[in-house]
């Protein structure tokens, strides 16, 4: 069983438009949760952490946890061309010692 | 500030030789370091991390090793490379405050 799932799209917005992007985990005991954009070709680099249930916003992104459900999501605002790349959500099972991560979702903004 | 490189970027190796990618963090003492390996198109696959010198947890089998001689030091070796050993290795880093992983720049091996 994956720890980590995303849908690997591609999933296609419109520039200015809101992108949804989705994951789900399955070990209760995870405790932390990050998002990474990663463009083609490049190392992924970190967009957002989130540790508690709830929102968490940065600029013109959301991030949203709800451990009894096991989800986690990220909410692009304002979608730029430049967004479009690879979303990999990763989740760190509580020691810092382990991150996992799912296979990513690829965003394309049309201009 | 933290930083963290990874060499070689490319390499093209056959079947059968040695590999060794090495990665330095700098700005930070005692951080987890970890390798990652990326298959076209796939996700990233945890090979190995490490929470001190000489400590090294593995976390699948396979023809790769890794060894951190030095506290910000961390290399990634094989023996004898295979055709699946191609992908895109990266060297991220954590430290144990934050819990936050970040990425060296990526080694792109192929092997033919």
């Amino acid at each position: 069983q994956k720890e980590v799932e995303q849908n690997s799209g591609p999933l296609s917005v419109p520039e200015g438009a809101i992108a949804s992007l989705n994951c789900t985990y399955s070990d209760r005991g995870s405790q932390s949760f990050f998002w990474y954009r990663q463009y083609s070709g490049k190392s992924p680099e970190l967009i957002m952490s989130i540790y508690s249930n709830g929102d968490k916003e940065d600029g013109r992104f959301t991030a949203q946890l709800n451990k009894a459900s096991q989800y986690v999501s990220l909410l692009i605002r304002d979608s730029q061309p430049s967004d479009s790349a690879t979303y990999l959500c990763a989740v760190n099972l509580g020691n810092f010692n382990k991150f996992y991560f799912g296979s990513g979702t690829k965003l394309n903004v049309k201009p | 500030s933290q930083t963290i490189h990874q060499w070689p970027a490319t390499l093209v190796q056959p079947v059968g030789s040695p590999l060794s990618l090495e990665c330095t963090v700098e700005g930070t003492s005692n951080p987890n370091l970890y390798w990652y390996r990326q298959a076209a198109g796939r996700g990233l696959q945890l090979l190995f991390y490490s929470v001190g010198i000489g400590q090294i947890s593995s976390e699948v089998p396979q023809n790769l090793s890794a060894s951190r001689p030095q506290d910000r030091q961390f290399i990634l070796s094989s023996k004898k490379l295979l055709l699946s050993d191609s992908g895109f290795y990266l060297c991220a880093w954590s430290g144990t405050n934050t819990g936050e992983l970040f990425f060296g720049e990526g080694s792109r091996l192929t092997v033919l």
